[in-house]
């Protein structure tokens, strides 16, 4: 049984150069989350996709965040030129509506922003 | 003003005692309430829910829930030296809304 998985793992990059995260959720998990995590400190949240409903993006810092979804599935998150406090732990969990609502988290990508 | 309060530790516990962990929430129409353990270098992963005010019991835990006071918290009965971690509150205001999470406390177990 596969779990939600995320890639890369870790990222070093330069400042100032875009980055793409993914994440694929549990088959069948209709709602999908993208949060952040700064070293020692909570989460973050960034978006929240749900079904076909327009994604809460109510979290993103600033104009140099996005992310996508497609077909329901996979989802992208995308930084702009990035920025050294954008270094963090970026995390991935899908749940289900239905049930207990619970969220399994990805392992997290790391990015460090030079 | 943040939306999920926690003290932030550390809460130092002496192995086999009781551990006590509270959290705040801001949005009084707040419908389900979570509680996370993270280890070190790990991702979070769900302990316990709880939708209904009083206490709900899973072995050694038992979150309680005033909604009339906004305040969730976690017990954590004969505390062992494993279960020194950073436990996470979550909210969530509806079934389709977002989950929002305090900044976490870390509790140590002492031998």
């Amino acid at each position: 049984g596969a779990g939600v998985s995320q890639s890369p793992s870790n990222k070093v990059t330069e400042k100032g150069k875009d980055v793409e995260l993914r994440c694929d959720p549990i088959s069948g998990h209709t709602a999908l989350y993208w949060y952040r995590q700064s070293l020692g400190q909570g989460l973050e949240f960034l978006i929240y996709f749900q079904g076909n409903s327009a994604p809460d993006k109510s979290g993103l810092p600033s104009d140099r965040f996005s992310a996508e979804r497609t077909g329901g599935s996979v989802s992208t998150l995308t930084i702009q030129r990035t920025q050294q406090e954008d270094s963090a732990v970026y995390l991935c969990a899908s749940s289900t509506i239905t049930g207990a609502e619970t969220q399994y988290f990805g392992p997290g990508t790391r990015l460090l922003v030079l | 003003q943040k939306e999920v309060e926690q003290n932030s530790g550390p809460l130092s516990v002496p192995e086999g005692a009781i551990a006590s962990l509270n959290c705040t929430y801001s949005d009084r129409g707040s419908q389900s309430f979570f509680w996370y353990r993270q280890y070190s270098g790990k991702s979070p992963e769900l302990i316990m829910f709880i939708y209904s005010n009083g206490d709900k019991e899973d072995g050694r835990f038992t979150a309680q829930l005033n909604k009339a006071s906004q305040y969730v918290s976690l017990l954590i009965r004969d505390s062992q030296p494993s279960d020194s971690a950073t436990y996470l509150c979550a909210v969530r205001y509806s079934s389709a809304s977002k989950i929002i999470f305090g900044s976490g406390t870390r509790l140590s177990i002492r031998p």
